[in-house]
């Protein structure tokens, strides 16, 4: 089992630009979320999906946006980076409860 | 409105001293809370939960709503456990839904 699958693990992008973050998960979970890590800020939720086809707002979702077409899949894009979106990002699906499963993150550095 | 409050950034302790990571929630239901562990180049993963009470790699963490703490503690700190920890609150979001609002992490450095 992979578990938790993102590509990419490291983009370089110039301000302006666009990109999206796939996240790919093998266990059947209905939740999916993105985070994001930053120095002292910790794990912020960004968007979070309860099934497929659902998607929802979480504490930073300026700048960002999600789709939840398929239900392994949460796709994350960021329309016109910004260098305050140079970040850490975290994908993670859960069954509901409270154990989220993690993948190894995405490494974004908006120039 | 910050739920959850995790008051040191760095922890150094000894090899063989005590440990003790602070969580302080703000909740007014009945919490669940959680202990997140995230070792060097590794993914973020679940270190253990109050409802579970177990001792996970000599760990454990009890909810005490008076305080509203969830601090984690092991009597005898390894070189491994150094790591990022972090605390985190599940919140009812609706519509059957919950979300984890997590801490700002306590880097935890165990010195040999």
């Amino acid at each position: 089992n992979a578990g938790v699958t993102q590509t990419p693990k490291f983009r370089v992008l110039k301000t302006g630009q666009s990109m999206t973050l796939l996240c790919a998960q093998d266990m059947n979970h209905e939740y999916m979320y993105w985070y994001r890590q930053d120095p002292g800020m910790g794990l912020r939720l960004i968007h979070y999906s309860v099934g497929e086809g659902t998607t929802a707002k979480g504490e930073v979702p300026d700048g960002y946006n999600v789709s939840r077409l398929k239900k392994q899949n949460f796709l994350l894009g960021l329309e016109s980076a910004a260098p305050s979106q140079t970040s850490v990002y975290f994908c993670a699906s859960s069954r509901g409860t409270g154990e989220l499963f993690f993948g190894e993150g995405s490494r974004l550095t908006v120039l | 409105a910050q739920r959850v409050t995790q008051p040191e950034k760095l922890l150094s302790v000894f090899k063989g001293a005590p440990v003790e990571l602070k969580c302080n929630y703000s909740y007014s239901g009945s919490p669940e809370l959680f202990w997140y562990v995230q070792y060097s180049r590794q993914r973020l993963q679940l270190l253990l939960r109050h409802i579970s009470r177990e001792s996970i790699k000599g760990f454990t963490a009890d909810l005490n709503k008076g305080e509203t703490s969830f601090h984690l503690k092991k009597p005898f700190a390894q070189e491994e456990d150094s790591a990022m920890y972090y605390c985190a609150l599940s919140l009812y979001s609706g519509a059957g839904s919950y979300q984890l609002t997590f801490g700002k992490g306590t880097k935890l450095s165990v010195i040999p």
